[in-house]
């Protein structure tokens, strides 16, 4: 079956121009992560959904990120006023979240780079 | 917190020959842990995973992985290194926070495996 589609898969943008990235996780999954991966730090936890609940945004580094999932399903990570060290791969996961221990299906990635 | 911690950024080994990627944890409670690779450019894959039951635990691609509560690791391992293994492996742990199941990662442990 299809896995977790992200787009675009690089994007590249001036110093305080906003993006938008995009997740399609797979069907029927309800939990949905950003995740942001860095030369500098790792992988770091960004932001979960999970059903209707609130998310968890414990994860996101500034007010000047945010994220949205529309129906239970596509979710869309925007950065506003996008700095340098903004640069990194963002990577979305989903889980059908029968319990703690499912795995997280990763999608491939968006590259961002900021001029 | 519940942590990983990586201590190699770089294993070698030759093919054929058995391999190990360390990984130890630090958490409060029974640990949720996982082992992820990802190939370059591409998203994480995940590997296995230890829940509860067997410490010994079989997964993806002839990799497995022991836990051992003792010394609070989770180290991966293979028999026999292919050179398609090579790649960027990651440890992680079920981050307890708030409501989410989000996944804190190690920093990644670089396996290259020569012929």
């Amino acid at each position: 079956g299809a896995g977790v589609s992200q787009s675009p898969s690089n994007k590249v943008t001036e110093k305080g121009k906003d993006v938008e990235l995009r997740c399609d996780p797979i069907s029927g999954h309800t939990a949905l992560y950003w995740y942001r991966q860095s030369l500098g730090q790792g992988l770091e936890f960004l932001i979960y959904f999970q059903g209707n609940s609130a998310p968890d945004k414990s994860g996101l580094p500034s007010d000047r990120f945010s994220a949205e999932r529309t129906g239970g399903s596509v979710s869309t990570l925007t950065i506003q006023r996008t700095q340098q060290e903004d640069s990194a791969v963002y990577l979305c996961a989903s889980s059908p979240l029968r319990g703690g221990g499912d795995e997280q299906f990763f999608g491939p990635g968006t590259r961002l780079t900021v001029l | 917190a519940q942590s990983v911690a990586q201590p190699e950024d770089q294993v070698n080994v030759a093919e054929g020959n058995p391999l190990t990627v360390k990984c130890t944890y630090s958490v409060s409670g029974n640990p949720y842990l996982f082992w992820y690779v990802q190939y370059p450019n591409r998203g994480l894959q995940f590997l296995l995973k230890y829940i509860t039951g067997d410490n010994l635990v079989k997964g993806s691609y002839g990799f497995e992985a022991e836990f051992n509560k003792s010394q609070t690791s989770f180290h991966l391992k293979k028999p026999s290194a292919l050179v398609s293994d090579s790649a960027l492996y990651f440890c992680a742990v079920r981050d307890v926070r708030n409501s989410g199941y989000a996944l804190n990662f190690g920093k990644g442990t670089s396996l290259l495996v020569t012929p």
